[in-house]
């Protein structure tokens, strides 16, 4: 079955920590993989995006994520957290010959708490 | 600015009525989507459509429609069959040849 996993469902990290929020996935075709924040009571905002290439991709805010297929992850990191950075994060992972199908496939999301 | 637009931010509605949800995309992209989001269940997708006069139920569609008479327009109608539909809905929409989806600023319906 298709799926995306995110093991925690919240975080603290303290202002100017590194972070390290982690995603797994399972899915059959070669994956399409994104990272969106969530600001409360917000819309989704794209952080960044796999399709090829480079497996270390860099985002929007400072952040970047490793594509791993052999440990089919994720991760999303950044070097040193600002107290801005607090959000949701989604994970989620789409089919590279989408043709048709566009949808995507959601982990359940990672709380990010900053203490300054 | 290119951009979705949802509306209302918020909406209050009383059991037993039926309600609609306004998703509007000047960003000319083919597919839209719509999202029930409940704390600690990520998103949910209700139903989805990829071209104009054609829309696909998603995973949890009872108790919802849509419409899709304009490449622009998505709205969503929460019925009265819809047994918990107080929840946070946010419209998405992607372009023809991408996955990548673009996000509205979210309705949160509140039914009393």
């Amino acid at each position: 079955a298709q799926s995306v996993t995110q093991p925690d469902i919240h975080i603290t990290v303290s202002e100017g920590a590194s972070l390290e929020l982690r995603c797994n996935y399972s899915y059959g075709a070669t994956p399409y993989l994104f990272w969106y924040v969530q600001s409360p009571g917000q819309g989704l905002q794209l952080l960044l995006k796999y399709f090829s290439g480079d497996t270390l991709v860099q985002g929007i805010k400072g952040f970047e994520a490793e594509f791993k297929r052999s440990q089919s992850s994720f991760n999303l990191r950044k070097p040193s957290v600002h107290w801005s950075d607090a959000a949701e994060y989604f994970c989620a992972v789409g089919a590279s010959n989408a043709g048709n199908n566009r949808k995507l496939i959601w982990g359940l999301g990672t709380s990010l708490a900053v203490n300054p | 600015d290119g951009g979705i637009t949802q509306s209302p931010k918020y909406l209050f509605r009383k059991e037993g009525q039926n309600v609609t949800l306004s998703c509007e995309q000047n960003l000319n992209h083919d597919a839209m989507y719509w999202y029930r989001q409940d704390p600690g269940q990520g998103l949910r997708l209700i139903y989805y459509s990829q071209i104009v006069n054609d829309f696909q139920k998603g995973d949890i569609a009872e108790g919802y429609s849509v419409s899709r008479e304009k490449k622009e327009s998505f709205p969503l109608t929460v019925t009265s069959a819809q047994k918990n539909p107080t929840a946070f809905y946010l419209c998405a929409s992607s372009p023809t040849s991408g996955l990548v989806q673009f996000f509205g600023p979210g309705t949160r319906l509140t039914v009393l």
